[in-house]
């Protein structure tokens, strides 16, 4: 059973550039969490999505920012135009459905830098 | 909503002692309480969790204890070991909106 899966581990852009992060929930589950971190701090909450739709994105910038978790295929984080200060670590997690369980995994994480 | 406060934000310990990470929520609505561990450079890592049903949870040297009334649970570790060191996160789950919410963390140290 393959954990939280996202793709690519490491990703370079120049300012201006749009990055796309990719994530492949667990089998079996239908929930999806982005969260950003920052060099020694915490994790901070960006968006949740069950398939085909966002259900809390009070934590994703108004701008330049889009999360979608499509029917077939894994959920993508897109920032567009990217800017230094988006340079962080993106780390998606998945849950089950609520009924079939609680627990969050999270996958290996991208690590997105703006040069 | 609901929101999570960790203490302390960093603890040092000497190794074989034990370590106690407290955090507080707000929403009484919250029925699910993971701990994340994370090392340097990695993903976090469930280790223990515990559901409002219950009181206390043990796994080896690590357990959970949950006080519904006060609106507060802890992570406790004995016997600590270097390998222990890194960030500890809690996180609370509501029944109704399904998200979660993890308080700031603890920089867990242990000395040889």
């Amino acid at each position: 059973n393959a954990g939280v899966m996202q793709n690519p581990r490491h990703l370079v852009r120049r300012r201006g550039q749009e990055a796309r992060l990719r994530c492949s929930p667990m089998k079996g589950h239908s929930h999806v969490y982005w969260y950003r971190q920052l060099p020694e701090e915490g994790l901070k909450f960006m968006v949740y999505l069950q398939k085909e739709n966002i259900i809390d994105e009070s934590g994703m910038p108004k701008e330049r920012f889009s999360a979608e978790f499509p029917k077939e295929g894994p959920s993508i984080l897109r920032i567009q135009q990217v800017v230094r200060g988006d340079s962080a670590a993106y780390f998606c997690a998945s849950s089950p459905p609520s009924r079939s369980g609680d627990e969050q995994y999270f996958g290996p994480g991208t690590r997105l830098t703006v040069t | 909503g609901e929101n999570v406060e960790q203490h302390p934000s960093t603890l040092s310990v000497q190794e074989g002692d034990s370590a106690v990470i407290k955090c507080t929520y707000s929403d009484s609505a919250s029925n699910y309480f993971p701990w994340y561990k994370q090392e340097l450079g990695k993903r976090p890592q469930l280790i223990i969790d515990i559901r409002s049903n219950v009181g206390e949870k043990k796994d080896q040297r690590i357990a959970v204890t949950l006080n519904k009334t006060a609106k507060h649970f802890s992570l406790h570790i004995t016997e600590t070991q270097p390998e222990d060191s890194a960030v500890y996160f809690c996180a609370a789950r509501d029944n109704y909106g399904q998200n979660f919410v993890f308080g700031p963390g603890t920089r867990l140290s242990v000395l040889p």
